[in-house]
């Protein structure tokens, strides 16, 4: 059981180039999310999907676009890097959302995406 | 401005002692919170939550505590192991999504 892959691991990139990491789960999970970690920052939230073919800004979406067009798997995609964007990418998932009453908490991670734009 | 705050970077505690982890927030509608654990090139790991129904929850050596008043709460662990080194992530919602404290880097020394 893979839980939660996230390719690639590591990547560099120049600025105005563009990519798409991908996030794919074997666990059936409905919800998916994309976070970044930034240094003395939490995770913050740039898009999430809460079902195949949905897709939801987070905290910070700006400069990022993202896709769900199979459950298992939820892209996110820059269009033009900046050096701003610099920055470890986490993807997650769970089962349902935590308004659900049967909610156990928590979510599933990948390992990350460590992203640099020179 | 950070509507959760974990003001300790880093905390050192001896193996055997007990460990506490402190997380502060702001917004007064959340009500559902959650610690995650992180070591390094991994992603983070759910560890424990709590509901605002609750001040306490308990798994393991692992105890969360919530005091709303406060808005304040922390994860105790004991005894601390060396292999509980990590950095700890507290969480909070008000309805879909969480918002994450900055970390706290816990090193347990043998």
């Amino acid at each position: 059981n893979a839980g939660v892959t996230q390719t690639p691991k590591f990547r560099v990139l120049k600025t105005g180039q563009s990519m798409t990491l991908l996030c794919a789960q074997d666990m059936n999970h409905e919800y998916m999310y994309w976070y970044r970690q930034d240094p003395g920052m939490g995770l913050r939230l740039i898009h999430y999907s809460v079902g195949e073919g949905t897709t939801a800004k987070g905290e910070v979406p700006d400069g990022y676009n993202v896709s769900r067009l199979k459950k298992q798997n939820f892209l996110l995609g820059l269009e033009s890097a900046a050096p701003s964007q610099t920055s470890v990418y986490f993807c997650a998932s769970s089962y349902e959302g935590r308004q659900a009453a049967s909610w156990s908490g928590g979510y599933t991670f990948g390992s990350g995406t460590r992203l640099t734009v020179v | 401005d950070q509507q959760v705050k974990q003001n300790s970077p880093s905390l050192s505690v001896q193996e055997g002692r007990i460990s506490i982890l402190n997380c502060d927030y702001t917004n007064s509608m959340f009500d559902y919170f959650l610690w995650y654990k992180k070591y390094p090139a991994e992603g983070p790991t759910f560890l424990i939550s709590i509901s605002s129904i609750k001040d306490k929850n308990e798994d393991g050596r692992f105890t969360v505590f919530l005091n709303k008043s406060a808005k304040h709460l922390s994860l105790h662990i004991v005894p601390s192991q060396p292999g509980d080194s990590a950095v700890y992530f507290c969480a909070a919602s008000a309805w879909q999504n969480f918002v994450f404290g900055p970390g706290t880097r816990l090193s347990v020394l043998p």
